[in-house]
Formats: structure tokens, C-alpha cells, sequence
């Protein structure tokens, strides 16, 4: 069973527009969340994670993320994108029953000028 | 700064041959992890380890081992290397030793892009 998805393979934005980039989850429960990022030939770097609370997270570098429980998604964004924001984006869940934590399949972001 | 630092950052290898790939973080983090990732399939778990001595099996363990040297140095070994190893793998790290954080990475190197013919 899959249980974190990223619907968007590829993405493409110009400059300073805005960005939301969707995951959704499969998990009886709320899961812990994450989004990381790659940079190309680089390893991932933890953009942000909602445990609980308020559902809107704030990580670094501009970027946020929605928990939506009724939609079963957890929605990366950000306002006005930079070409540096160019990269790989890949979701994640882990499921603390079994302690299992999954990665997306990954969301690649092209910014163009 | 280094944090996670893997090497060799690039290896060819012929089929059935072996092969340690080695990791090593600054961090004094406890947690440790071996990830590969393959195109269209993000990252799958390979094995990882808790603490200093101790390992697990993640996702896909077959075909590899490890070895937790110290808190660290996390090395994962292809013992007869088959074409479906070729893939980039991934060393991570986090702090927790202990609770269900153990399972969470927050530090990557930067791969190891591994070909295998």
C-alpha cells in the first residue's frame, strides 16, 4: 500500500510566481509529516515536519506546508519563488505504528526566468 | 561543517564483486540510516541503525550488510554486487537514540553514485 504520494512528477514556474507542490498520505491516524529537498547531486535537506498542533508550518528557506486531515494532503508552498528554489521535493510519512517512514516518489521543480 | 560525509562519492563495479561504502557523521548524532534511491521510486531504507552496536533492517536489506563501527561511522557493505544494486545511495543521521524519532533522518550526505555492470 502506498503510503505517501506526490500526484506532480515534474513542475515548471516562473520566477516569482507562486508554488504548491501536493502530497497526499494513506494512514488510518494523523502521521508525522516532513517535505524535504535536493539539490541535484546533492543529499536531502529537511525543509520542514508537523507532529501536531497548528497545521501550518513554517520551514526554512520561504517555504510552508498546509495538514489538511479532511483531504489527507500535506501541500508544500511558497509565495514567490526564486530560480534557486530548483530542485527535487520529496514528501515523507512516518507511520508510528510499526515505525515506518516513507518517502514520496519526488516532485522535480524547474523555475524558469 | 562537514556533518555526513560519505565515500567514495562515484564506483564502477564489475558483477560480483564487493564493495564497502562508508559514512561518517560529526554530529554525535545516534541515529544512522543507509537509503538508495532509484529513479521513480524516492528513497527506500536499507538497514539502519539506532545506536552504537545496534542494527535493523529497513525496506529492501537484501544483498547488503552493515556495520555500526562507533557512534560515527555507519558502513554499508555489497558483498557480490548484482545490476539491480546500481542506484545513488544515501547515508543519514539523526540525534535521537531512543523513542519513535529513531526512524526520522535529518542529515544526508551526499551520495554515492554506484554503477554496476
Amino acid at each position: 500500500a502506498q503510503s505517501v504520494t506526490q500526484p506532480d512528477i515534474h513542475i515548471t514556474v516562473s520566477e516569482g510566481a507562486s508554488l504548491e507542490l501536493r502530497c497526499n498520505y494513506s494512514y488510518g491516524a494523523t502521521p508525522y509529516l516532513f517535505w524535504y529537498v535536493q539539490s541535484p547531486g546533492q543529499g536531502l535537506q529537511l525543509l520542514l515536519k508537523y507532529f501536531s498542533g497548528d497545521t501550518l508550518v513554517q520551514g526554512i528557506k520561504g517555504f510552508e506546508a498546509e495538514f489538511k486531515r479532511s483531504q489527507s494532503s500535506f501541500n508544500l508552498r511558497k509565495p514567490s519563488v526564486h530560480w534557486s528554489d530548483a530542485a527535487e521535493y520529496f514528501c515523507a510519512v512516518f507511520l508510528p505504528t510499526g515505525n515506518q517512514f516513507y518517502f514520496g516518489t519526488g516532485t522535480s521543480l524547474t523555475v524558469i526566468p | 561543517n562537514a556533518g555526513v560525509t560519505q565515500t567514495p562519492k562515484f564506483q564502477v563495479l564489475k558483477t560480483g564483486q564487493s564493495m564497502t561504502l562508508q559514512c561518517a557523521q560529526d554530529m554525535n548524532h545516534n541515529s544512522m540510516y543507509w537509503y538508495r534511491q532509484d529513479p521513480g521510486m524516492g528513497l527506500r531504507l536499507i538497514y539502519y541503525s539506532a545506536s552504537e552496536g545496534t542494527t535493523d533492517k529497513g525496506e529492501v536489506p537484501n544483498g547488503y550488510n552493515v556495520s555500526r563501527l562507533n557512534k560515527r561511522e555507519f558502513s554499508l557493505r555489497l558483498e557480490s554486487a548484482a545490476p539491480s544494486q546500481t542506484s545513488v545511495y544515501f547515508c543519514a543521521s539523526s540525534i535521537p537514540g531512543t523513542g519513535s524519532e529513531v526512524h526520522q533522518p535529518q542529515h544526508f550526505g551526499d551520495g554515492t553514485r554506484l554503477s554496476i555492470l
